[in-house]
């Protein structure tokens, strides 16, 4: 159990557009979602955290405008990239849990990622 | 704040060998504190975690992990090494005020046949 999906895997895509990436969880309801970013050789940074059927709470220095987290449901939320440019280029991870935020002992679950390329 | 410090970017152990990663952790409550692996081009698989219970927690792939409040330390061990373990390890910390997770630097292992 606790299986989390990232879609695309790879994307390419032309400088100025936008790039949309889901993340579903398939075998249990994710009540908090979280975006991550991870350039190469590094760690993961944090972007945000999105709660189901509110807005995402967005980490220092994230521009929540470039980057539109919308969780619509308990087992999707969706990262949008607009007017991708190269420097956005990297490898977005999202991950999954299934409390409410409330400081506990459940796990995050993280998808496979998804490596953006912007040309 | 939390936060947590790996030692060492790069540990390389001969395969049978002993396997050390070392995670400290700063935090102003006890922590909650896990144990990631990634593959390349993967996402991260949870190897353990910490969660105020046992000191010695044992994780999967034969790796274990020991709560050190003292020395406010959570190393990473496997007894020996196989070539399939060589992958990035990261080591996090919960936050005190949600769910965030916030990871170390993490360390690439390397398994010398």
């Amino acid at each position: 159990g606790a299986v989390v999906s990232q879609h695309p895997s790879r994307v390419i895509c032309k400088s100025g557009t936008s790039v949309k990436i889901e993340c579903r969880s398939l075998d249990f309801q994710a009540t908090t979602m979280f975006w991550y970013r991870q350039f190469p050789k590094q760690s993961l940074m944090l972007m945000a955290t999105s709660n189901e059927g509110s807005k995402a709470t967005y980490e220092q220095g994230v521009e929540k405008d470039k980057f539109l987290i919308n969780h619509a449901s308990l087992t999707l939320s969706t990262l949008t990239v607009t007017s991708a440019h190269p420097e956005d280029s990297s490898f977005y991870i999202c991950s999954a849990t299934r409390d409410r935020g409330i400081r506990g002992t459940d796990t995050q679950y993280f998808g496979p990622g998804t490596r953006l390329t912007v040309l | 704040a939390q936060s947590v410090t790996q030692l060492g970017s790069h540990v390389s152990v001969s395969e049978g060998a002993l396997v050390l990663l070392r995670c400290n952790y700063s935090s102003s409550v006890p922590p909650y504190l896990f144990w990631y692996v990634q593959y390349p081009n993967q996402g991260l698989q949870l190897l353990l975690k910490y969660t105020s219970a046992a000191t010695l927690v044992k994780g999967i792939n034969g790796f274990e992990a020991e709560f050190k409040k003292s020395e406010t330390s959570f190393h990473l061990t496997k007894p020996s090494a196989h070539m399939s373990d060589a992958a990035e390890y990261f080591c996090a910390v919960r936050g005190n005020t949600g769910n965030q997770f916030y990871f170390g630097t993490g360390t690439s292992l390397t398994v010398i046949p």
